[in-house]
């Protein structure tokens, strides 16, 4: 039964701390993609890969995000230094694209990292 | 830009009745997918069904079926024979043909009322 797992599953820090969290997408998913879900902005894309390469960040706080594909099977989104306002679950998806980026197959979502920052 | 409205934030319904959730999106785009995901209190994201646009014949997954109104916008889900099971929040998510991203509703909670 394949499945996008994500690590770890809770995680509460203080404010000023760094935050890992991490992704394995479904073992030939080339396309994985990061999304933040808040009870105020519901579910929004923070970023996207396709290859390993990153393909859109636009959805991402530059100046504490970071997210990046070391190898296929593994995907991580670092915050450094994390701040309250950054409590959210975090999703990751995987999916296979063909054809470039014109076409994309469904996204499977992991279980998200509840991520409470005090 | 694309935005999907979910305007029924809770709904709730008698096992093995029907129950309708509503949703609504806005695009200048003619080819598009649709989607409607549920996730229950485990918060797995869980994908129910899907909606390409260019087809005019609404899509079905046993108890699941929608209500595809291109012309209106509209995205409706039916969930036929409710089961306890089923409650959940449930996002209608829109996705550009050609693009990435999904765009999600604000999610309606469903109750099923035993």
């Amino acid at each position: 039964d394949a499945r996008v797992t994500q690590t770890p599953r809770h995680k509460v820090t203080e404010m000023g701390q760094e935050v890992t969290m991490r992704c394995q997408p479904i073992l030939g998913h080339n396309t994985v993609f990061w999304y933040r879900q808040t009870m105020m902005q519901g579910l929004e894309l923070l970023a996207y890969f396709r290859n390993r390469a990153p393909l859109d960040d636009s959805g991402m706080p530059k100046d504490r995000f970071s997210a990046e594909m070391p190898d296929a099977t593994l995907a991580t989104l670092k915050i450094q230094p994390s701040e309250p306002r950054d409590s959210a679950v975090y999703f990751c998806a995987s999916g296979l694209g063909q054809g470039g980026q014109t076409f994309l197959y469904e996204q499977y979502f992991g279980p998200g990292t509840r991520l409470t920052v005090t | 830009a694309q935005t999907v409205t979910q305007s029924q934030p809770e709904m709730s319904v008698q096992e093995a009745e029907t129950v309708t959730l509503s949703c609504t999106y806005d695009t200048s785009e003619s080819d598009y997918y649709l989607f409607w995901y549920k996730q229950p209190p485990s918060r797995q994201m869980i994908l129910v069904i899907r909606q390409e646009a260019y087809k005019q014949q609404n899509a079905t997954e046993n108890r699941f079926s929608v209500n595809f109104q291109k012309a209106a916008k509209s995205f409706s889900l039916k969930i036929s024979d409710s089961q306890l099971g089923d409650a959940a929040m449930y996002f209608c998510a829109y996705r550009e043909w050609g693009a990435q991203k999904l765009v999600f509703g604000q999610g309606t909670r469903l109750t099923i009322n035993p």
